[in-house]
């Protein structure tokens, strides 16, 4: 039973195309997040969903845009990709919020744009 | 600003020596503190949590707020320690709901 997935797992496109990630939480939280994490593996807050609604939303593109269809699931649309997007991103989910409650993170989707 | 400085990108120790990951932070208020840990090839879990006091996997982390640290230690390393270690204050400013702000990371190597 994976808590937290995230499709694909890996992706590798173009400069200037549109794609998505998805992120699925079986785990019943109310709280879910989008991170990157970059060539040196640090690793920054792009968005935070709570009950459907944006919470957060840190300095990030507006390229990118997180969409929450049901608490469950937060996926993250990506338009006219950019060299500097190659990162991995990775999904999480809590509880709560997430200064209380521990994050459970997926196994990240590493995009490569060429 | 609010920010928290992990300031060794890598250590490398040998095994059955004591490891010491550091970790200082620069809060205005009293932030909670966790330390979360990414095995290789494995998705980043959550390792322990100032506000629980435990030892996990023989890891202790003690807050001191006089010198705004929260670094991870454990007196004898082993080689599946070998692993990033993320340091993670949340902050509790208005509008940031708990947020949590990692670290750079610290890649610790235990040699056998």
């Amino acid at each position: 039973d994976t808590a937290v997935s995230q499709t694909p797992k890996y992706l590798v496109t173009q400069m200037g195309n549109d794609k998505s990630i998805k992120c699925e939480q079986n785990l019943g939280h109310d709280t879910m997040y989008w991170y990157k994490q970059d060539s040196k593996k640090f690793l920054k807050i792009m968005f935070s969903y709570n009950n459907k609604e944006l919470i957060i939303n840190e300095t990030v593109p507006n390229r990118f845009s997180p969409k929450s269809p049901d608490k469950a699931h937060l996926n993250l649309h990506i338009n006219s990709l950019e060299l500097g997007d190659s990162a991995v991103y990775f999904c999480a989910s809590s509880r709560g919020l997430a200064g209380v409650y521990e994050q459970y993170f997926g196994p990240g989707t590493r995009l490569t744009v060429t | 600003a609010q920010r928290v400085t992990q300031p060794e990108k890598l250590l490398s120790v040998f095994k059955g020596a004591p490891v010491e990951l550091k970790c200082n932070y620069s809060y205005s208020g009293s932030p909670e503190l966790f330390w979360y840990v990414q095995y290789s090839r494995q998705r980043l879990q959550l390792l322990l949590r100032h506000i629980s006091r435990e030892s996990i996997k023989g890891f202790t982390a003690d807050l001191n707020k006089g010198e705004t640290s929260f670094h991870l230690k454990k007196p004898f390393a082993q080689e599946e320690d070998s692993a990033m270690y993320y340091c993670a204050p949340s902050l509790e400013s208005q509008g940031s709901q708990g947020n949590l702000i990692f670290g750079k990371g610290t890649k610790l190597s235990v040699k056998p």
